[in-house]
């Protein structure tokens, strides 16, 4: 979900499980979004990306689904990994400029 | 970071002093951007340019600007550096084009101090 004031919101996970990441957008008309993760200290790295035409896409062990009605989006890790570790957030594309949201840090447990 | 540097990495620099970071592409795409990542706010667009010498204002552009005279570098100025703008500074680029869902690539970022 987004964050509210200086702490990102934060999923504990432990090692294996599976990890489900939310977003809200804002705009309706918007038909392009990717998540991005950021470990700390690097840039953020694209992961993965949906169109407004689609509900659902895959990735190597991670799922995006849309939802449009409700504006919602998230991000399911499967087997999470500690190398999952990291902050996760979405964007919404469709233009030159997208809108980043604040993101989510996901911890993973050994 | 699919062909993207930016330098320094790292920079301390006073307050007054004007701080040049750059952004150096490989990948010949048309769009490059200054983002800035404070803690509480994401990233946000400082300025971006869509062509060589082609340049225009983000959400907090007040206190930079920008160059471009060559496809692959994108410079950002701080004129006179304020603690303000202590902050870790992201490039992206992109191949945007209307139609078209490229996405934004970043580069590993640049961690200014203003004392």
């Amino acid at each position: 979900g987004e964050s509210v004031g200086l702490h990102l919101p934060t999923l504990s996970v432990q090692e294996g499980d599976n990890s489900i990441i939310n977003c809200a957008y804002s705009n309706s008309a918007s038909d392009y979004f990717i998540w991005y993760k950021q470990e700390s200290g690097k840039g953020p790295q694209f992961i993965i990306d949906i169109r407004s035409n689609m509900d659902k896409r895959q990735g190597q062990r991670v799922t995006v689904l849309l939802n449009k009605t409700v504006k919602h989006l998230s991000l399911q890790i499967a087997a999470t990994q500690p190398g999952d570790s990291a902050v996760y957030f979405c964007a919404e594309g469709g233009s030159y400029i997208p809108t980043f949201g604040r993101g989510t840090s996901l911890i993973v447990h050994p | 970071d699919a062909g993207i540097t930016q330098s320094p990495r790292h920079k301390v620099t006073e307050t007054g002093t004007p701080v040049t970071l750059r952004c150096h592409q490989t990948e010949n795409h048309r769009y490059m951007y200054w983002y800035r990542q404070d803690p509480g706010h994401g990233l946000r667009l400082i300025h971006y340019s869509y062509g060589v010498k082609d340049t225009d204002k983000g959400e907090v552009s007040d206190g930079y600007s920008v160059s471009r005279s060559k496809t692959e570098d994108f410079l950002l100025t701080l004129e006179s550096a304020t603690s303000s703008q202590t902050s870790v500074y992201f490039c992206a680029i992109s191949e945007w084009a209307s139609g078209r869902t490229d996405t934004q690539y970043f580069g590993p970022g640049t961690r200014l101090t203003v004392l």
